[in-house]
């Protein structure tokens, strides 16, 4: 059974541009979060999708969002890129919003230039 | 709101040392605890998880038990391995919450020598 999928692996990037990563979940999870995780600031909540719902969002500014599509698939896009930006950017599968086992995949090396 | 204090690294340790990692918690309500790891390049491997109030989890030699009394949940293991160099999360799930939001602490990274 396939984990949980990110692409791209690494992206470079300058300020001021946008990007997009996207997530597979293993097959039969519908629900996905997503976290970015920073030397400075450790792992923080992004947003969570259940549905192509967006259930639950933390505290990041409107430049981040996401979206979730009828295969459970997500992305998330982060406009007008900050140097701060720069990160791994997680993302969880798991069955439901009430299960609390996540699989997370490998993440997205994201870089700010 | 909710967080999570685990002790900071790195702590290195010869190989077949005994392992205790603390974290201790705040958060409203009855939380999930849990201990994620994190090896090298990869995302994160769920470890153990307790559910409630003195469960013990436990998985591959590593123990933890949820005290609400003293608001911790250790991570402890008897004898550890070079394998088991990684990077330790611990992490709580309030039941409050509307879906899977985990709350993590700092991240401990572990060496172990041989």
């Amino acid at each position: 059974k396939a984990g949980v999928t990110q692409t791209p692996r690494y992206l470079i990037k300058t300020r001021g541009q946008q990007v997009t990563l996207s997530c597979s979940p293993i097959s039969g999870h519908r629900s996905v979060s997503w976290y970015q995780q920073t030397p400075g600031q450790g792992l923080q909540f992004l947003f969570e999708y259940f549905s192509e719902t967006q259930r639950n969002k933390g505290n990041f500014p409107g430049r981040f969002s996401g979206r979730q599509f009828s295969n459970s698939r997500s992305e998330m896009n982060v406009s007008t890129l900050e140097l701060g930006d720069s990160a791994l950017y997680l993302c969880a599968s798991s069955r439901s919003i009430t299960n609390e086992k996540l699989f997370f995949g490998s993440g997205t090396q994201l870089s700010v230039l | 709101g909710n967080s999570v204090t685990q002790m900071e690294g790195p702590v290195t340790l010869s190989e077949e040392a005994f392992l205790t990692i603390n974290c201790t918690y705040t958060a409203t309500g009855y939380p999930s605890l849990f201990w994620y790891v994190q090896y090298p390049g990869e995302g994160l491997q769920l470890l153990l998880k307790a559910t409630k109030a003195d469960d013990k989890g436990s998985n591959k030699g590593f123990e933890a038990t949820y005290r609400k009394e003293t608001t911790s949940f250790h991570l402890e293991k008897g004898s550890v391995q070079v394998s088991d160099s990684a990077v330790y999360f611990c992490a709580l799930s309030a039941l409050n919450n509307a879906g899977n939001m985990l709350t993590f602490g700092g991240g401990t990274r572990l060496m172990v020598k041989p």
